[in-house]
C-alpha cells in the first residue's frame, strides 16, 4: 500500500527554471493539500484541492500553480523558480469534508507523502 | 495572530521518564478539531492523536494523552514513558469548521523538537 507518492524526492533548480513536483495517492481520497515547510516556520499550505475539479488557494500560493489531473493526482509547478522557494514540500490527501456538505469528521486525518526538497540556487 | 503556538523550540527529557509538549490555539470557531504529528529525522509526517472540540474525554494512543482544557484553548501532548524513538519534531494542528464550511485542511504550529536522552 503506496499511501501518497512524490516524486522527485530531490531537486536542484537554478533561479528561473521551472519544475513540477508530482503527487499520487492511491486510498480513493478526495481532497489533496501541498504544503511547504520551512526551518521555524512549521508546515504552511500552498494549495489545495477539496475534490477533483476543484482548487484553492492555501496560506502561501504565490509562485506556484497546481493541477488536479484526476482523483489520484495533484501537482504543484514552479513557472520560475526563486531562491525564496527552497523548502520541503509535502502533498497530503484525506477524505473529503465537501461531500458531507462541509462537515468534516475532526477524525479526518491528513496522510503525508514523503516530502520533496527542493534547492533553488 | 498565531491560530496554533508551541512555545517550546526544543525539549529534552530522560528515557523512561514522561514529557508534556504544550500547544495553545486560536478560534472563534465552536467546531474544531486538533491533531499531533510526530516528524521524525527521515522526514515522514506520521499521525499521532486527535481530539475533537465535544470530545468529552482527553484523548489516548497508546503511550500518547492529549492534555485538553479547552477553556485555556491548550491541547498538550503528554508522552509517557519516552523511548529513544520518541526523538522527534512534533507539530500540533487545528482543523476549524467541523460541522460546516470546513475544506479540510489543516492549520500546523512551529512544531518542538524532542530529544530523548539515554
Amino acid at each position: 500500500n503506496a499511501g501518497v507518492t512524490q516524486t522527485p524526492k530531490f531537486q536542484v533548480l537554478k533561479t528561473g527554471q521551472s519544475m513540477t513536483l508530482q503527487c499520487a495517492q492511491d486510498m480513493n481520497h478526495n481532497s489533496m493539500y501541498w504544503y511547504r515547510q520551512d526551518p521555524g516556520m512549521g508546515l504552511r499550505l500552498i494549495y489545495y484541492s477539496a475534490s477533483e475539479g476543484t482548487t484553492d488557494k492555501g496560506e502561501v500560493p504565490n509562485g506556484y500553480n497546481v493541477s488536479r489531473l484526476n482523483k489520484r493526482e495533484f501537482s504543484l509547478r514552479l513557472e520560475s523558480a526563486a531562491p525564496s522557494q527552497t523548502s520541503v514540500y509535502f502533498c497530503a490527501s484525506s477524505v473529503s469534508c465537501a461531500f458531507f456538505g462541509g462537515a468534516c469528521s475532526g477524525a479526518n486525518v491528513l496522510t503525508f507523502g514523503a516530502g520533496s526538497r527542493l534547492t533553488v540556487l | 495572530a498565531q491560530k496554533i503556538t508551541q512555545t517550546q523550540p526544543g525539549m529534552f527529557v530522560q528515557e523512561k521518564e514522561a514529557v508534556t509538549l504544550d500547544c495553545t490555539y486560536d478560534t472563534s470557531d465552536p467546531s474544531y478539531g486538533l491533531f499531533w504529528y510526530k516528524q521524525p529525522s527521515s522526514g515522514e509526517m506520521i499521525f499521532l492523536i486527535y481530539q475533537g472540540s465535544y470530545d468529552q474525554q482527553n484523548a489516548t494512543e497508546g503511550r500518547y494523552s492529549l492534555n485538553f482544557q479547552k477553556a485555556r484553548k491548550s491541547a498538550n501532548l503528554v508522552i509517557s514513558a519516552s523511548q529513544l524513538g520518541d526523538s522527534a519534531m512534533y507539530f500540533c494542528a487545528m482543523r476549524e469548521g467541523l460541522y460546516g464550511g470546513s475544506q479540510g485542511n489543516l492549520i500546523f504550529g512551529k512544531g518542538t523538537k524532542l530529544s530523548v536522552k539515554p
